[in-house]
């Protein structure tokens, strides 16, 4: 099972982009790489998936290198209610799952 | 609309009585798992199932058990729930069919237990 590393907490400020990287050195071939977004009191869910190079959405890109053993989830210009925790997933969601604690990103006016 | 339902949305109950969170998926999901989230440590698995009849423990499945007798239903059972227990609770289901398919979670489940 792959165990990623995200940074605890992040902050920044309205009209901003914002960089998350998780890092996931034991990543498998056929894992994939899945990104949920978390508000207080409300589950999961989905933003975006990758599983090489890039991918984009109307919320946000995905960029993976070729080794893929990171990827940074991209946020364009946050606003307040982006204000969440996010949650970095490698594999194929399904079977045994390993969250890691996630990123808390506290953006401000 | 394809959702997850979790019901109750808050519990308060007392240490020993059993009780069952139910959840329920209208998507034909095959897959469907348990979390507890608890603040400082993310989301920990609690069960997991592939399919009907076929369940198996993730994390932390110590105090807890599950069924999965169809495949839209997979509750949590607490047979004698402890104050260690109160946490917040969350089913999700995914396709296995679907390489890599997104989870699909619920709104969650308080639990307190004194």
């Amino acid at each position: 099972l792959a165990k990623t590393t995200q940074p605890i907490s992040m902050d920044s400020y309205e009209g901003q982009e914002v960089n998350i990287t998780c890092s996931h050195n034991n990543i498998a071939t056929n894992d994939y790489i899945t990104w949920y977004q978390q508000f207080p009191s409300q589950g999961p869910r989905f933003i975006i998936q990758g599983y090489k190079t890039k991918v984009t959405n109307e919320v946000a890109s995905l960029f993976i290198p070729a080794d893929r053993k990171s990827s940074t989830l991209s946020l364009p210009r946050v606003s307040l209610s982006d204000t969440a925790v996010y949650y970095c997933l490698v594999g194929r969601n399904t079977g045994k799952l390993i969250f890691g604690q996630g990123t808390t990103l506290q953006v401000k006016p | 609309e394809a959702q997850v339902t979790q019901n109750p949305r808050y519990l308060i109950t007392v240490t020993g009585k059993k009780l069952t969170v139910t959840c329920s998926q209208n998507m034909n999901h095959e897959y469907m798992s348990w979390y507890r989230q608890d603040p400082g440590l993310g989301l920990r698995q609690i069960y997991y199932s592939m399919n009907v009849e076929v369940t198996d423990k993730g994390d932390v499945p110590e105090g807890y058990k599950v069924s999965r007798k169809e495949k839209r239903n997979f509750p949590l059972i607490l047979e004698s729930p402890s104050p260690n227990q109160t946490s917040l609770y969350f089913c999700a289901s995914s396709s296995r069919t679907g390489l890599g398919s997104p989870l699909h979670f619920g709104n969650g489940t308080r639990l307190t237990v004194t």
